[in-house]
């Protein structure tokens, strides 16, 4: 089962900033958070990931609550190319298997 | 730079048809690879992963098999299709078990 809960669905209006928010209050101490989103019909993107720091990319930041128990994916100014399902997953690198859970799906509004 | 390469891109088969779905990495070493499944408007289902040749772990009990004759060359087969298995089948590599890169994914129709 998915170690992640997620809304089903969100929409943002298109240049606004996408927040994505992620539940993992059972994530241990040496699992990531990745997040990685799937346009329609293709394969699933890998956006960016994080163990306890906030990261940012040219794709995405993601802001990590200090409990590590939730965080929030930011796309700063979302797009119509950015309608996708976003997925929320915590994993251990150094042996854990990824598990997808159902996503959020994003639609940017024009 | 690292590609994964994944052939058919579409392919229709009958019910009890045998399958064979290949997929291939470039530009990398010894990668983690996945063959996951994703059924119409459903999540993604992990069915095999390869930590290195010839090592295939399963994790759902179903009529398909997966093989890895070579370090970037990963194959999903099945000996006679069943119509639950159409789907969107995608492959996907890591160094270790970190981020995962995929493929552009087969669409099977199982008709």
């Amino acid at each position: 089962d998915a170690k992640t809960t997620q809304p089903t669905s969100m929409d943002c209006a298109e240049g606004r900033a996408a927040n994505l928010p992620c539940n993992h209050s059972t994530i241990s101490g040496n699992e990531y958070v990745y997040w990685y989103r799937q346009i329609h019909s293709q394969g699933p993107q890998y956006i960016i990931h994080g163990l306890k720091n906030n990261e940012t990319n040219e794709m995405a930041s993601l802001i990590i609550t200090e409990d590590r128990k939730s965080s929030t994916l930011i796309l700063p100014h979302a797009t119509l190319r950015d309608t996708a399902v976003y997925y929320c997953i915590v994993s251990e690198t150094s042996y854990d298997k990824v598990i997808f859970g159902p996503g959020t799906s994003l639609s940017v509004i024009p | 730079s690292q590609t994964i390469h994944q052939w058919p891109a579409t392919l229709v088969q009958p019910v009890g048809s045998p399958l064979s779905l290949e997929c291939t990495v470039e530009g990398t070493s010894n990668p983690n690879l996945y063959w996951y499944r994703q059924a119409a408007g459903r999540g993604l289902q992990l069915l095999f992963y390869s930590v290195g040749i010839g090592q295939i772990s399963s994790e759902v009990p179903q009529n398909l098999s997966a093989s890895r004759p070579q370090d970037r060359q990963f194959i999903l087969s099945s000996k006679k299709l069943l119509l639950s298995d159409s789907g969107f089948y995608l492959c996907a590599w890591s160094v270790g078990w970190g981020e995962q890169y995929f493929g552009p994914g087969t669409r099977l129709t199982v008709t």
